[in-house]
């Protein structure tokens, strides 16, 4: 299994483009997260879903659309990029076996919006 | 709501000796997780410890083991026999009953010192 994984992994953009990070996961996992990680700071749920079609605002959801169209897929989509908006963004998934309290992350993507 | 506070910024302990991370938790959930994440250099967030809060024995993996105190909502991460490869960033979370919402603490930066 390849886990969470994320694209791409740096990006730069500037103020007012639109970009989708994607994220997938083959775990067959039914929760999916987006996390933003600013300087010095912990990670801050942005959205998350608990299924296909089933999408919910986390923390900090403002900037950001999300949809779950798949099992396998979540793309988080920044419609008009600011520079407040630039960050580490990870993805996490988890199930519904098991340690169903734990969220596994992919590896990041680092955004730097100009 | 939920909210993680660690209130040590850095900390630096020599190799093979033990070092207690602490952090403490805020929530209004009456059943909850609570993690300790490891992120290196690499921004891969790695699961280290995991402690059910309905479970009043202390979580234990390997050299980690977790102090955790329920009606003081605390909860301390001690590592023994330190490793160099142990240096990273160390982020508490709390997770709700569901799972849906992960609250990060701010981290603590861990250096191991030869």
């Amino acid at each position: 299994n390849a886990g969470v994984t994320q694209t791409p992994k740096f990006q730069v953009l500037k103020t007012g483009q639109s970009m989708t990070l994607q994220c997938a996961q083959d775990m067959n996992h039914e929760y999916m997260s987006w996390y933003r990680q600013d300087p010095g700071m912990g990670l801050r749920l942005i959205h998350y879903s608990v299924g296909a079609g089933i999408t919910d605002q986390g923390e900090v959801p403002n900037g950001y659309n999300v949809s779950r169209s798949t099992t396998e897929d979540f793309p988080l989509r920044l419609l008009s990029a600011a520079p407040s908006q630039t960050s580490v963004y990870f993805c996490a998934s988890r199930g519904l076996a098991g340690n169903t309290d734990t969220q596994y992350f992919g590896p990041g993507t680092r955004l730097t919006v100009l | 709501a939920q909210t993680v506070t660690q209130s040590q910024p850095e900390m630096s302990v020599q190799e093979a000796e033990t070092v207690t991370l602490s952090c403490t938790y805020d929530t209004s959930e009456s059943d909850y997780y609570l993690f300790w994440y490891k992120q290196p250099p690499s921004r891969q967030m790695i699961l280290v410890i995991r402690q059910e809060a309905y479970k009043q024995q202390n979580a234990t993996e390997n050299r980690f083991s977790v102090n955790f105190q329920k009606a003081a909502k605390s909860f301390s991460l001690k590592i023994s026999d330190s490793q160099l490869g142990d240096a990273a960033m160390y982020f508490c979370a709390c997770s709700n009953n569901a799972g849906n919402m992960l609250t990060f603490g701010g981290g603590t930066r861990l250096m191991v010192k030869p």
